[in-house]
């Protein structure tokens, strides 16, 4: 059973307007979610972040919502670029976020048309 | 910020032999490594988390003496797969837990392939 879902295994977005990544999550006891960005055979790199005592996390280009009742968060990247074209793991953890391991979603291929 | 050295990022190696993977933290103490595996397709899956001193705590599923780790020092963990079969090719990362805001810190990863 997944505790960390993310349905859309791909999204296509025009250059300049807005990506939308969403993640779902089972587990009432995650405090901590996390976005990271990965290239092929490279590792993922850490992009934003945000605790459960939070709804809204910003950093640039990039925001993350958390909508805890429906146990939901997304990942708003604004305006989009080619360079964001990569695959987004959506993470989650149960401790506070630098104690227990993450627990991570499928993936979404992001591609960013020019 | 703190980075984590993986090598080797590639390697074929054949079948029954042995490939070990290592992680060096470069600047920073990591007390705590997590090993984890990517299928094509799937997410990233925690294998075992190893700690400085102590042993590794394997998740279920995961065969310890099929994937020997071991966390000698504060700055380098590895992990050993003994006998290497071709389902065990796979992407494998490390990753230590984090400074302050920035989450985990990623090794490159490991692409392996068994023949």
């Amino acid at each position: 059973d997944q505790q960390v879902k993310q349905n859309s295994p791909s999204l296509s977005v025009q250059e300049g307007r807005i990506s939308i990544l969403n993640c779902d999550y089972t587990n009432s006891m995650f405090d901590y979610f996390l976005w990271y960005k990965k290239y092929p055979a490279e590792g993922p790199t850490f992009l934003i972040s945000i605790s459960s005592i939070k709804d809204k996390n910003e950093d640039g280009r990039f925001t993350v919502f958390l909508n805890k009742s429906a146990k939901h968060l997304s990942l708003h990247i604004v305006p989009s670029q080619p360079g964001d074209s990569a695959v987004y793991f959506c993470a989650a953890s149960a401790m506070g976020g630098s104690q227990g391991n993450l627990i991570f979603g499928k993936g979404t291929k992001l591609s960013v048309k020019p | 910020g703190a980075v984590v050295s993986q090598h080797p990022s590639r390697v074929i190696c054949k079948s029954g032999t042995s490939v070990k993977i290592e992680c060096r933290s470069l600047d920073f103490q990591a007390t705590t490594m997590f090993w984890y595996r990517q299928f094509p397709k799937q997410s990233l899956m925690l294998m075992a988390t190893s700690n400085e001193g102590s042993k590794a705590t394997y998740e279920q599923g995961v065969e310890k003496d099929k994937f020997l780790i071991n966390h000698a020092s504060l700055t380098l963990s590895t992990l050993t797969v003994t006998s290497a079969h071709p389902e065990d090719s796979s992407f494998y990362i490390c990753s230590a837990p984090g400074q302050g805001s920035y989450g985990y810190t990623f090794g490159s990863g490991t692409r392996l392939t068994v023949v």
